[in-house]
């Protein structure tokens, strides 16, 4: 079945860093969705890209669709506190209904 | 609009008993899902429906039960609790969009169930 993995799982920086965590779909993907899980909170919605080589941008957050649809990358520029929390890619295959996430890179920031 | 609203919010389980998460959306949308995420983990799929009377499984539906009799609805049933179902259950639901409409598929999820299995 369709696996999404992520790395890194874990990335402490001192505020004002910059972050990047990468997604890989072991099969082409549809789209792939990003997602965004404060400490005890439920995952909301970034954003959604469906073309290959894709770049959109959110402020200081820019997603990337790889050329061949099965990577992605978030890219969070000088990271501030109100970053923390842990961030799913979360893909969907060709006529699935399902999505499968990513195993999640969780941000810590040191101020 | 309240979303998507789960009950409960907390719940301390034995072995062997067994509940229903409660999961209802306000948003009249078809699909529903239900994802468990284990501590420091992804979320892996349980089940979804497509609509009401539609319901399939997804990666680790083992030990769970779905019903869809209505749109609104989609209640997750644990049939004889084991410590291995401990766990954070969230339930999401998004709107069908027919091929040519724009807008992304987004999910929508609730506050989560937090669950032990003692």
């Amino acid at each position: 079945g369709q696996q999404v993995m992520q790395i890194p799982q874990y990335q402490h920086v001192q505020e004002g860093e910059d972050f990047t965590t990468y997604c890989n779909s072991s099969t082409t993907l549809s789209n792939i969705q990003w997602y965004k899980q404060r400490p005890g909170g439920h995952p909301v919605f970034l954003i959604q890209l469906v073309k290959s080589g894709e770049v959109k941008k959110q402020k200081r957050l820019t997603f990337q669709f790889g050329e061949a649809k099965k990577n992605s990358s978030l890219h969070i520029t000088a990271t501030q506190t109100t970053d923390v929390g842990t961030y799913f890619c979360a893909g969907r295959g060709f006529g699935n209904e399902k999505l499968t996430f990513g195993t999640g890179t969780r941000l810590t920031i040191i101020p | 609009n309240a979303g998507v609203t789960q009950t409960p919010k907390f719940r301390i389980l034995k072995i062997g008993q067994s509940m229903t998460l409660q999961c209802t959306q306000d948003m009249n949308h078809n699909y529903m899902y239900w994802y468990r995420q284990d501590p420091g983990m992804g979320l892996k799929l349980i089940y979804y429906s497509v609509g009401a009377g539609i319901t399939d499984k997804g990666e680790v539906p083992n030990g769970y039960n779905v019903s869809r009799s209505t749109t609104e609805d989609f209640p997750l049933r644990l049939e004889l609790a084991a410590p291995s179902q401990t766990s954070v259950y969230f339930c999401a639901s998004r709107e069908k969009r027919d091929r040519g409409q724009s807008g992304a598929n987004v999910l929508t999820f609730g506050a989560g169930s937090r669950l032990t299995v003692l």
